[in-house]
């Protein structure tokens, strides 16, 4: 059974610092997600990593994949509290068309 | 262009009744999946729909849940009769056909059972 774990699940920073979300999975897949999900509102797809050093980068926001590791990073640099948000990474196989999830890490950025 | 809408938002319902939510997929999404996060816990997958196939149902927790996607379009997920343990949020989520294709998700419906 794959599962997907991530950490840190809570996590306070403050504006302007920099710090990185880990996505452990447990078997084989093909393809990881990163979602965003503000409250009360539907998940947001940020990044869909496909192969093994698959680097996206998008504002402020960074993912990378390495699945040898089985592992992937989701980067913040100099924060905002615009990013304020809960962050969900998923991992899904090619023929099975359904996604794991790990359990989300709620990301709060102070002034 | 619209996006995937689910109704109703929010839903209060008593235990042993019977709650239908729909999920309006984007237009010309093949895939559609059903997910739900109970008690804040990880977004688990209930099932994927291939048009208007069941393609894969293994997430559902038992039969007192019945997912319909007539014609291929939109869906249903109905809960008959509903216990305690189904509250949580159900997301519903689309995307077309293809490798590396992003799913696109509604808003949920928050279902709580009293």
């Amino acid at each position: 059974e794959l599962k997907v774990e991530q950490n840190p699940l809570f996590l306070s920073m403050q504006e302007g610092k920099n710090y990185t979300i880990y996505c452990n999975y447990s078997t084989t897949s093909d393809r990881l997600y990163w979602y965003r999900q503000d409250p009360g509102k539907s998940l947001e797809s940020l990044f869909v990593l496909l192969s093994n050093g698959a680097v996206k980068q998008e504002g402020r926001l960074m993912a990378s994949l390495d699945t040898k590791a089985r592992l992937s990073t989701l980067h913040i640099t100099a924060a905002v509290h615009d990013l304020s948000a809960t962050y969900f990474c998923a991992v899904a196989n090619t023929n099975a068309g359904k996604s794991t999830f790990g359990d989300g890490t709620t990301l709060t950025v102070k002034p | 262009e619209a996006g995937v809408t689910q109704f109703p938002s929010h839903s209060v319902i008593e235990k042993g009744q019977t709650v239908t939510l729909r999920c309006d997929p984007i237009s010309g999404h093949d895939n559609l999946y059903w997910y739900r996060r109970v008690m804040g816990k990880e977004i688990k997958f209930l099932l994927h729909f291939v048009k208007e196939s069941k393609q894969d149902e293994s997430g559902m927790p038992n039969n007192r849940f019945l997912a319909e996607r007539t014609g291929g379009t939109y869906s249903t997920l109905k809960v008959q009769p509903a216990e305690l343990e189904d509250s949580g949020v159900y997301f519903c989520a689309s995307s077309p056909i293809g490798q590396g294709m992003r799913a696109f998700f509604g808003q949920g419906t928050r279902l709580t059972v009293v």
